[in-house]
């Protein structure tokens, strides 16, 4: 099982609705990260989870919230959005942090397209 | 700031031509990596070419690496409809944080 789910698919909420972004993978990655996608835009890194520890975090506002409940799962909570924070929200995994001399390929989801009115 | 620049931003070609996308960035790298996304989809990998590697094959893709110039190149031999998507290339670097930097991507349309 090469792949990685992400749910819900579509997402519209208000600005002061909370809401959470779900991910899944079964590929015994130890890495998962969170990405928002603008369009036209390449990727931006948000958050990185290594052995369900937070390892990196892009300065993201607070009103994101990232979680690591197990290994195979990653959630993104939602609060008090702008409408700027509109995009595509994209999860991904790997085996692991890329090393001194070595990279892992990403595993992509389809990603969550976040409206936010 | 942006560590990879693709060029061009957009390609239009016909189907059975020759695609080709370059990507430059600034530091040091490990490795560099190339993705597909096609419209409003997750990225999938293509192929990975080592800082040690000049020139990778995969299929119908051609991937070439020249670190001295910090520059890498895509080629895609005998487009199809099907490889209509964006191209982005992702590096991650030798000192700094351990996670890819994507470039700006190329949308590339193959006509039918």
């Amino acid at each position: 099982d090469t792949e990685v789910t992400q749910t819900p698919k579509h997402l519209v909420m208000g600005m002061t609705n909370k809401k959470s972004l779900k991910c899944e993978q079964h590929m015994g990655h130890r890495a998962m990260y969170w990405y928002k996608q603008k369009a036209k835009k390449p990727p931006e890194l948000m958050f990185v989870y290594s052995y369900e520890k937070l390892s990196i975090n892009e300065s993201v506002p607070s009103r994101f919230s990232p979680e690591c409940p197990n290994s195979s799962l990653l959630n993104l909570h939602l609060h008090a959005l702008q409408p700027e924070d509109s995009a595509l929200y994209l999860c991904a995994s790997s085996r692991g942090l890329a090393g001194a001399h070595h990279s892992y390929e990403q595993y992509f989801g389809p990603g969550t397209r976040l409206t936010v009115t | 700031s942006q560590q990879g620049e693709e060029d061009p931003q957009a390609l239009s070609i016909q189907e059975g031509e020759n695609a080709t996308m370059n990507c430059s960035y600034k530091t040091s790298i490990n490795n560099l990596q190339w993705y597909r996304q096609n419209s409003g989809r997750g990225l999938v990998h293509l192929i990975l070419i080592r800082s040690n590697e000049r020139e990778k094959h995969s299929g119908r893709l051609r991937v070439t690496l020249d670190t001295s110039k910090k520059s890498s190149s895509l080629l895609i031999t005998a487009s199809r409809a099907a490889d209509t998507a964006s191209y982005f290339c992702a590096t991650d670097v030798i000192k700094g944080r351990r996670a890819l930097t994507f470039g700006s991507g190329t949308r590339l349309q193959v006509q039918p």
